[in-house]
């Protein structure tokens, strides 16, 4: 199946500092990317769609000025917490598509701890 | 919004049969997966179902009656690695492809 790559696995950060997640297609070019954001025992919550060479589509209550999305290619998205917070902690997941209609592909998560 | 519902817990036995049902809103379907995450990991693809019926995969078998909104993911011959929370996801028109997902079941499959 398509390889979805993200990175860092993990980050560590203190409170007020940025931190950016890398979300790849690695054999596929995904025009759209999703991101999610999973607190522990929950499921996953839609963020935004991420869509290439334009802006991202964020959920109600996501502030866009905090979680910044970028989409510069057909095989990169990236998502920026800005001024983290604890209440930022929790694990982000981005997934993609290798078409309409398809099925998703994640990439193996990034699990922020903010101090 | 979108509900879409499953047990948020079960616990059935090592070699047993576990089925795992997930009901949501008929308006706007198009498209049901189910898929499976075990604890710090990402999501890993099951199943997928667009029309009625049954669809089997090894042990795996997903179900889908579009017109009750009802889907359920059956598990044959459990075994300990199939402890796992189970993710129903659907598919709405209008949404611009994106999955909405249900609460996740965490299966527990003991000796």
């Amino acid at each position: 199946g398509a390889v979805v790559s993200q990175h860092p696995s993990w980050v560590i950060c203190k409170s007020g500092t940025s931190v950016k997640i890398e979300c790849r297609s690695l054999d596929f070019q995904a025009t759209t990317m999703f991101w999610y954001r999973q607190f522990p025992k929950q499921s996953l919550m839609l963020m935004a769609t991420s869509n290439e060479g334009s802006k991202a589509t964020y959920e109600q209550g996501v502030e866009k000025d905090k979680f910044l999305i970028n989409h510069a290619s057909l095989t990169l998205s990236t998502l920026t917490v800005t001024s983290a917070h604890p209440e930022d902690s929790s694990f982000y997941i981005c997934s993609a598509q290798t078409g309409t209609n398809e099925k998703l592909f994640f990439g193996s998560g990034t699990q922020l701890s903010v101090l | 919004g979108q509900n879409i519902d499953q047990p948020t817990e079960m616990t059935a036995t090592e070699g047993a049969i576990v089925q795992i049902n997930c009901t949501y809103q008929t308006s706007g379907f198009n498209g049901l997966f189910w898929y499976q995450q075990h604890a710090g990991e990402a999501p890993t693809f099951l199943s997928y179902n667009v029309l009625d019926g049954l669809e089997e995969k090894g042990r795996f078998s997903s179900f889908l009656s579009r017109s009750k909104g009802y889907s359920y993911l059956l598990l044959k011959e459990l075994q300990m690695k199939d402890s796992a929370s189970y993710l129903c996801a659907v598919r709405f028109t209008g949404g611009g492809n994106k999955l909405t997902f249900g609460t996740g079941t965490q299966l527990k499959v003991e000796l």
